[in-house]
């Protein structure tokens, strides 16, 4: 059973930068798994921010970036802001057509 | 603008079967592969299945292998969950959802705003 970690929780200052990872339980991370990043606020559908490891989804400000840092797949906020305080999932394509979420990441602004 | 509405949630007993539905608009729904994702009440999401653009390659978590079928009806613009021998912990909100692509190595891009379906006595 894969099992795709992120950090629970994680706080950056008003302006200040971010970087958010998404790993394996076993292995490495690499963009064969097309990463993913979603952000999801109390109540509301979940955004695309980042897929197929760096591709900003329509609309995505260019502050929010995708990569692969070491074994794992990282989403950098740069210039964060109050409106960024949210839960982010990370996605990960696993065995051919079966994709797993990681826990999730509960991003505080303050 | 890409629009997905989905339908059909609502309180079942356990054992029970419920069918959502979710209808697509603004693109051309036929060349995209389409996901199902739910979240249980205070908990993440959780990736549910996917259905290749032409229907010809489907794929199920082991959760719900066996109990929910995924199908579309590309003349309708519609993607179905079938949802059989409901259990108590199913219960969650369904999300309908589009693929950047129309096979399985495609995440997903677009969401619906979910529907709630609730499995209880």
């Amino acid at each position: 059973q894969t099992v795709v970690t992120q950090e629970p929780s994680f706080s950056v200052s008003p302006g200040g930068t971010v970087t958010l990872t998404c790993g394996l339980s076993s292995g490495s991370v690499s963009t064969r798994y097309f990463p993913s990043w979603y952000q999801q606020t109390p109540g509301q559908a979940p955004r695309t921010l980042i897929y197929n490891t760096n591709t900003r989804s329509s609309g995505v400000p260019n502050r929010f970036s995708g990569f692969i840092l070491g074994n794992k797949a990282a989403l950098t906020i740069t210039g964060a802001q109050a409106q960024d305080e949210s839960l982010y999932y990370c996605v990960l394509n696993t065995d051919g057509g079966i994709w797993v979420f990681g826990g999730g990441t509960k991003l505080t602004v303050l | 603008q890409v629009q997905l509405v989905e339908s059909g949630g609502g309180v079942v007993q356990p054992g029970r079967s419920l069918r959502l539905s979710c209808v697509a608009s603004a693109f051309t729904f036929s060349s995209y592969a389409m996901y199902w994702v739910r979240q249980a009440p205070g908990k993440g999401l959780d990736w549910v299945a996917v259905i290749w653009f032409d229907g010809s390659n489907i794929y199920y978590a082991d959760s719900v292998k066996g109990r929910f079928t995924i199908s579309r009806d590309n003349s309708k613009n519609t993607l179905y969950l079938q949802m059989n021998s409901l259990r108590v912990e199913d219960t969650a909100v369904y999300y309908c959802a589009r693929g950047v692509g129309a096979t399985f190595k495609t995440p997903i891009e677009y969401w619906g705003q979910g529907a709630l379906v609730t499995v209880s006595s």
